[in-house]
């Protein structure tokens, strides 16, 4: 079964600061998406930046991009020029190429310092 | 912009009540699933389904059933509420995609943080 790990609970960072957010996962597939999700105070949860498994190329928009190491299983999220409106709690998350179900990780709370 | 409403912010409700969550989305998306959010476990998936009336069991279906009558709505029944299902629920919705899994995106709604008393 494939599982998603995040081993940072808790993070900080300062405004205008880079911050990046681990993500490890475990499958033996080769068709598969990841994603990194981010919820804010507010709940809802609103997807960030997706990256399909067949693409040698890191995803990026705008602040975010991810560093994708295939072979390591690594997923990182890389968050640019850090705002206070980044605070929130951020979700990595993988699909099977073969399903529409997701795993999440178990999180990992982001607190931008003024 | 797609919209995914969740019928209830809050709710409080006693053990062994049947306890009905409601979740509606407005952009015809074909898949809607249910996930609670624990701290420390992340979100895990209760139940999904890809049409109406049809449902898949998650990762955690136990104490839980659904209900998909119509496509633009999915419901979440505890049978008997018990105390170990106070949590956050949240529901998600996504389209079908250009080719069968895609990669589409999952639309969430606000959650409902229930509490059973």
């Amino acid at each position: 079964a494939q599982t998603v790990t995040q081993s940072q609970p808790e993070m900080s960072v300062q405004e205008a600061e880079t911050v990046t957010l681990s993500c490890t996962y475990d499958t033996s597939e080769s068709d598969y998406y990841l994603f990194w999700y981010k919820q804010p105070p507010s709940r809802q949860m609103i997807l960030v930046i997706r990256q399909e498994a067949y693409k040698q190329q890191n995803a990026t928009e705008n602040r975010f991009s991810v560093n994708f190491q295939k072979a390591a299983k690594s997923f990182s999220l890389k968050i640019s020029d850090s705002q206070l409106g980044d605070a929130a709690m951020y979700f990595c998350a993988y699909r099977s190429g073969a399903t529409n179900k997701l795993i999440f990780g178990t999180g990992t709370l982001l607190a931008v310092q003024p | 912009d797609v919209k995914v409403t969740q019928s209830s912010r809050y709710l409080v409700k006693r053990t062994g009540e049947k306890v009905f969550l409601e979740c509606v989305q407005d952009m015809d998306h074909e898949n809607m699933f249910w996930y609670r959010q624990d701290p420390g476990l992340g979100l895990r998936l209760i139940y999904f389904s890809y049409d109406v009336k049809m449902k898949e069991k998650g990762d955690i279906p136990e104490g839980y059933s659904v209900s998909r009558e119509k496509k633009e709505r999915f419901s979440l029944i505890l049978e008997s509420a018990s105390t170990n299902q106070t949590s956050m629920y949240l529901c998600a919705s996504s389209p079908w995609g250009s080719d069968v899994w895609g990669n589409q995106p999952q639309h969430f709604g606000d959650g409902t943080r229930l509490s059973i008393l």
